[in-house]
Formats: structure tokens, sequence, C-alpha cells
């Protein structure tokens, strides 16, 4: 079975702290996502890259980087983490071609105090 | 890529069908629609997608109205399983943008004994 792996499913971060969530995939997919999810407000996009090394910003950027060094790896990284940052963080991929949809990971739930 | 709007909430009974409106007014010739669905704490789930054709597969059947303005998503036997959060997303066909969608509130279902 295909899968989107999240490196944490519970995260309890401090104020001020770097914080990397990683997620994998083993399905080859060149295009790679992360979203944050607040209740009201949905799924909102952060990053997403379409290839190694490559990186375009969502809709809410700020505040977040990320790194893609391997096709099936795509890391977001909080360089100091703040208390508006408490959220629900989801990885997704999809082939870069053609209409497939995405594979979502399970969630990473992170939580800065 | 063109917005969607589905309702807030809906109900429906066990073993009925639900119904599941999204309108995507300003959709253009090579955007699909997609529907996710999300269960609680858990990542949304692809059930299904479509261009212009009626599309059914084994969890949900997909209405597309000739003018492609709007959709309903099926699902002909409802579940308290399928109770969930539903997202309708378009998405074009193609390389640079593959992949990059708005997922909005969705629509919570409840589905009643």
């Amino acid at each position: 079975d295909v899968k989107v792996t999240q490196s944490s499913r519970y995260l309890v971060k401090r104020t001020g702290e770097k914080v990397f969530l990683e997620c994998v995939q083993d399905m080859d997919h060149e295009n790679m996502f992360w979203y944050r999810q607040d209740p009201g407000l949905g799924l909102r996009l952060i990053y997403f890259s379409y290839d190694v090394k490559m990186k375009e910003k969502g809709d809410i950027p700020e505040g977040y980087s990320v790194s893609r060094e391997k096709k099936e790896r795509f890391s977001l990284i909080l360089e100091s983490a703040s208390t508006n940052q408490t959220s629900m963080y989801l990885c997704a991929s999809s082939p870069g071609t053609g209409v497939y949809g995405y594979t979502f990971g399970s969630g990473t739930r992170l939580t800065v105090v | 890529d063109a917005k969607t709007t589905q309702p807030t909430s809906m109900d429906c009974a066990e073993g009925r069908a639900a119904n599941l409106p999204c309108n995507h007014s300003t959709i253009s010739g090579n955007e699909y629609v997609y529907w996710y669905r999300q269960i609680h704490s858990q990542g949304p789930q692809y059930i299904i997608h479509g261009l212009k054709n009626n599309e059914t597969n084994e969890m949900a059947s997909l209405i597309i109205t000739e003018d492609r303005k709007s959709s309903t998503l099926i699902l002909p036997h409802a579940t308290l399983r399928d109770t969930a959060v539903y997202y309708c997303i378009v998405r074009e066909r193609g390389y640079i943008n593959a992949g990059k969608s708005t997922f909005g509130d969705g629509t919570t279902l409840t589905v009643k004994p």
C-alpha cells in the first residue's frame, strides 16, 4: 500500500525552538506539499515542491521554511517556534503530471508552549 | 485555481443517499473536480474526480453539470463511518501547477442512525 509517512503524530515544543517536521513518500511522486489545518480555517498551503531542491511558497509561508534534498523526503522547518504555530500539519504528495489526486499523511499535531 | 463553495454542514440518515453539492462557477476548461474526505484526526482521503462526465467508483458517484459550474458527490447508502468533512477542490492538469489547490472549509456530513 502506498504511503505518505509523517515522522511524529504528536509533538510538543517550546517557544523559540527550531522544529523539524519530516515527511516521506514511497510513491516516487514529483510533488510534495505542506499544509496546516486549524479549526474554522480549513487546510492552508504553506509550501510545496515540484522537484528535488525546488520549492514554492504557498498561501502562508511566513515563519516556515522547507527542504527537499531527496525526491522522497520533504521537511518543514519552523526556525523559531511560536505559540501561533500550534496546529495540525499535513503532508501530501502527488505525481507531477496527469490528473492524479493527492495522498495525505496522517498529520502531526504540534503544540508550542 | 478556481474556488469552490460548499454548504457548511449536512445531515443524512443512515442507509439513505447523501448528496453533497459544490459550486465552482469560475472553473476553467482544463480544471478537474476532485473530492476528498477527512475523518476526525486523520489526513484527507481521495474519493473521486472528474472533468465533465459523470464518474462512479466503489466509494461514490460524481455528477457534474453540463456547464461544469457545479457538481454533486453522492454516497449511495451512507453509513455512520461516512461521517466526515468532505472537500471539493478544482485542480489544473499540468506540470508546473500540478497540484497546488486550495482546500476550503468543506462540508461536515453527519450520518445519523
